[in-house]
């Protein structure tokens, strides 16, 4: 199974900052790293796949990039609703792996 | 707008089997480009990646889980289930159904169910 190791684990950050969170793969993927977002008690929500593009109707404040082993999901101008736990995951061969996840918080 | 609902039973008793389904509306499950999958997620954990169904029926599923897991379609109700049989408390988790996107993963997600092992 290919291992994604995401960091940092959690992060606290202010509103209108600008966070970087980055993803390792174990093994090279390509581009076949997507960037989901969860807020509690809620199902994730993809933004992000082929490691840059936007899913439809995710605003431009995300933004990712990298290929084959490393990644990094950055976002913009932070707002109250971006405060979440945000997970990589590949999708280069199965089985699927997701990254352990890090909490995005408010400072 | 494509809808993914799960639906099952919340309680399940420990070493029997794990039953639950995903109904599909805006979009057919026999499409030939995207695949339909389940995620599930202990509390207070992260996500694993359970398996997926083409639309041929063809399956693939977490080494981990492979020996216990079925996933299974349904064309003419629209819908996919997930069967995981001898289950333990382990298996405690929010259940999640979703479709893939051929070439850029998970897009649409349900809402999540919540099964709980226990006597």
């Amino acid at each position: 199974d290919i291992q994604m190791t995401q960091s940092p684990s959690s992060l606290s950050a202010s509103v209108g900052d600008r966070v970087t969170i980055t993803c390792r793969a174990s093994q090279g993927i390509s581009n076949y790293l997507a960037w989901l977002q969860q807020k509690p008690g809620k199902a994730p929500k993809s933004l992000i796949y082929a490691a840059s593009s936007l899913q439809s109707g995710v605003p431009s404040k995300f933004s990712g990039s990298g290929s084959g082993t490393d990644f990094t999901l950055t976002i913009n101008n932070l707002q109250p609703e971006d405060f979440a736990t945000y997970y990589c995951q590949q999708y280069n061969s199965y089985p699927y792996t997701f990254g352990q996840g890090t909490k995005l918080e408010i400072k | 707008q494509l809808q993914l609902q799960e639906s099952g039973p919340g309680l399940v008793n420990p070493s029997e089997t794990l039953s639950l389904s995903c109904t599909v509306s805006g979009a057919a499950i026999s499409s030939t480009t995207h695949l339909w999958g389940w995620v599930r997620q202990p509390p207070g954990k992260g996500l694993e990646w359970i398996g997926i169904i083409y639309y041929t029926g063809d399956t693939y599923y977490n080494p981990s889980l492979e020996s216990r897991v079925t996933i299974s379609l349904d064309m003419s109700k629209n819908q996919f289930s997930l069967r995981l049989t001898s289950v333990t408390a382990a298996d405690t988790a929010m259940y999640y159904c979703a479709r893939v996107n051929l070439g850029e993963g998970f897009d649409y997600w349900g809402q999540g169910i919540l099964v709980t092992v226990s006597s």
